[in-house]
């Protein structure tokens, strides 16, 4: 199977600060990426995506940066707060069907 | 308008039952998976339909049969449950194809005693 990771398994911050989250992935050939989000108890829940075309995008508050020389995605969450703790997973795709998660990275949002 | 939805939400049974997981869409989407997500939050996929045909199966033990009888459902049979079968199932559905978000349901969190 492919092989999606994470650099750190948790993250804390303080509110206010901006939260950077890594991810790297094996598959050169991965064309697809999403940055999901996952409160507890419930599903992953779509933040951002990138095409491999691209190397940076920017949603409301938040922005995805891909080296795709390194293999690299990262997850830029700006003014962090509360409502941002949560699990965020990337994953990687090369064919749009199968999708490849990471193994997450725990936010902590300290007030 | 929940647009995935899961039932049971919680399951809890023992060793060598026969058990099954229901998924609906409301979204009109083509395509449907199934992922396991163990205890350390690592999310697998098991399976993908579209169109009510199979297009991904993972390497997983054929005790698992997932069954669609339309493109709005997906379900999940799961027979002689072991206690590592014990995770979190969610169901997603998706458009086909690249750039095609995936929508996650609440997840079904399975418990083998």
């Amino acid at each position: 199977g492919e092989s999606v990771g994470l650099h750190l398994p948790t993250l804390s911050v303080q509110e206010g600060d901006n939260s950077i989250i890594n991810c790297a992935y094996s598959n050169s050939a991965s064309d697809y990426f999403i940055w999901y989000k996952q409160e507890s108890g419930k599903g992953p829940q779509f933040i951002i995506d990138i095409r491999s075309n691209m190397d940076k995008r920017q949603g409301q508050r938040v922005t995805v940066l891909l080296n795709k020389t390194v293999k690299h995605l990262s997850l830029q969450i700006a003014a962090t707060q509360p409502g941002d703790s949560a699990v965020y997973f990337c994953a990687e795709t090369p064919t749009g069907n199968q999708f490849y998660f990471g193994t997450g990275t725990s936010l902590t949002v300290i007030p | 308008d929940t647009a995935v939805s899961q039932t049971p939400k919680y399951l809890v049974t023992q060793m060598g039952n026969d058990k099954s997981i229901k998924c609906e869409q409301n979204l009109g989407h083509d395509t449907m998976y199934w992922y396991k997500q163990d205890s350390k939050k690592f999310l697998k996929i098991m399976f993908s339909y579209n169109n009510k045909e199979l297009i991904i199966n993972e390497t997983v033990p054929n005790r698992f049969s997932p069954k669609s009888p339309d493109k709005a459902h997906l379900n999940l049979h799961i027979n002689s449950l072991e206690l590592g079968d014990s995770a979190v199932y969610f169901c997603a559905s998706s458009g086909f194809g690249i750039s095609s978000e995936q929508y996650f349901g609440p997840g079904t969190r399975l418990t083998v005693t």
